[in-house]
């Protein structure tokens, strides 16, 4: 069965720091892995998927994601964290062989100015 | 720049009451969902359609009833309200069942007493 986890409920950086959110998955085929933002009474937005190929993915607002299959890790990334992505982040994996997307938990990130 | 529509934003129920969440895109998708977001729980399927005239059960069915109306649109109904489908309900898209993304709408927050 699938499943994706998403280790901490709430991560907390400094504005202009790194900032990263963990995601872990299992599936038992080959992954397609998505994240996808909340704001406040905001349905979820697409960010950035993996499908296949490069391991390092870029998607909107200056994020990436770096899929590494030998630890079934898709952690989500931004160099420099602005106070504005302070939201609820959500990681979701689908077996390539199936369609049913399965959601995360989320991350909510707190960007203090 | 419409994209999924859903309504109403807010309902509160009492416990025995029916209602219809609505719900319509105007991307010309194939296919939509409906999820309902529980704090620590992520996004859990309730059911899908993955094209017009056609409709799924997904991980937490019971107390949901369905109906594709057309292309466009797909309503959710909860025949008898209980405090356990206070929730918040979002209505997704995507141009099929193997799309890599989905389009979200705003949400319903439903609250049974």
């Amino acid at each position: 069965a699938q499943s994706v986890a998403q280790p901490e409920d709430q991560v907390n950086v400094a504005e202009g720091n790194p900032l990263t959110v963990k995601c872990t998955y299992s599936v038992s085929g080959n992954p397609y892995l998505f994240w996808y933002v909340q704001y406040p009474n905001r349905g979820l937005q697409f960010l950035l998927k993996y499908i296949t190929g490069d391991n390092l993915v870029k998607g909107s607002y200056g994020f990436e994601a770096e899929f590494n299959k030998s630890q079934t890790s898709f952690h989500l990334k931004k160099p420099s964290a602005l106070v504005s992505d302070s939201a609820l982040y959500f990681c979701a994996v689908r077996d390539t062989g199936g369609f049913k997307t399965i959601f995360g938990a989320g991350t909510r990130l707190f960007v203090k100015a | 720049n419409a994209g999924v529509t859903q309504t109403p934003k807010f309902q509160v129920l009492k416990t025995g009451q029916s209602m219809t969440l609505q719900c319509a895109q105007d991307m010309n998708h194939n296919s939509m969902y409906w999820y309902r977001q529980d704090p620590g729980m992520g996004l859990r399927l309730i059911y899908y359609s993955a094209s017009e005239g056609t409709t799924d059960k997904g991980e937490v069915p019971n107390g949901y009833n369905v109906s594709r109306l057309n292309k466009r649109e797909f309503s959710l109904r909860l025949e008898s309200a209980a405090p356990s489908q206070t929730s918040v309900y979002f209505c997704a898209s995507s141009v099929d069942l193997k799309s890599y993304g989905y389009t979200f709408g705003s949400g319903t927050r439903l609250t049974v007493v």
